[in-house]
């Protein structure tokens, strides 16, 4: 299986503050790759796919980069309601596989 | 709206069964394929379960595979996941999701707790 290694594990940003999240990933997975949000209890939701491509009603101030095995997230100023937990997945090579997930808190 | 909502969790035994079920509506579920996916207490996303739009193929990791079955009705827009011997570390919350390049919309999640 795809090995996602996802960091940091948590991560406190300030109101407007830029931060970036990265998975990378044990082999090419050709920008087969979609990032998500979750907030407490809720289920996940899509932001990004095809590694910079953002899902429909997703704010500009996400997006997306990378190819081969690096990508990354970015949150392009921090807002609260950004607070929750994120997470990456693979879709290059079945089974897919996810990041372990970075927790992003407001500070 | 995509509406997709799970049913059929509880606790149950190591080594017994159950059924989940996932009512989808607001898009035309014979022409999606769907996925079980589920989430540990306090731990990552495991991808449970793949089904094609007719159901004729599915996919399933070595964790689960010859344990659950993933299964569907286009006439009813109902997804189902049985699962069978189930064991300790297949408590989870489970969440039923629609695949169109990647799992683009999940149910709210069901738990399924295994315990003696």
């Amino acid at each position: 299986d795809i090995q996602m290694t996802q960091s940091p594990a948590s991560l406190s940003a300030s109101l407007g503050e830029t931060i970036s999240i990265e998975c990378r990933a044990s082999e090419d997975i050709y920008s087969n790759l979609a990032w998500y949000q979750q907030k407490s209890g809720k289920s996940p939701q899509l932001l990004i796919y095809a590694a910079n491509r953002l899902q429909d009603g997703v704010p500009s101030r996400f997006s997306g980069s990378g190819s081969g095995t690096q990508y990354s997230l970015k949150i392009s100023g921090m807002q609260p309601e950004d607070e929750g937990d994120y997470f990456c997945l693979q879709g290059s090579k079945f089974p897919p596989t996810f990041g372990g997930g970075t927790k992003l808190e407001l500070k | 709206e995509v509406q997709l909502v799970e049913s059929g969790g509880g606790l149950v035994q190591p080594g017994r069964s159950l059924k989940l079920s996932c009512a989808a509506s607001g898009f035309t579920f014979s022409n999606y394929y769907m996925a079980w996916v589920r989430q540990a207490p306090k731990k990552g996303l495991e991808w449970v379960a793949t089904i094609s739009t007719s159901g004729s193929r599915t996919y399933y990791p070595d964790s689960v595979k010859g344990r659950f079955t993933i299964s569907r009705d286009n006439a009813k827009s109902s997804l189902y996941l049985q699962m069978n011997s189930l064991k300790s570390e297949d408590t989870a919350t489970y969440y039923c999701a629609r695949v169109d390049g990647t799992t683009d919309y999940w149910g709210q999640g069901v738990m399924v707790t295994v315990s003696s």
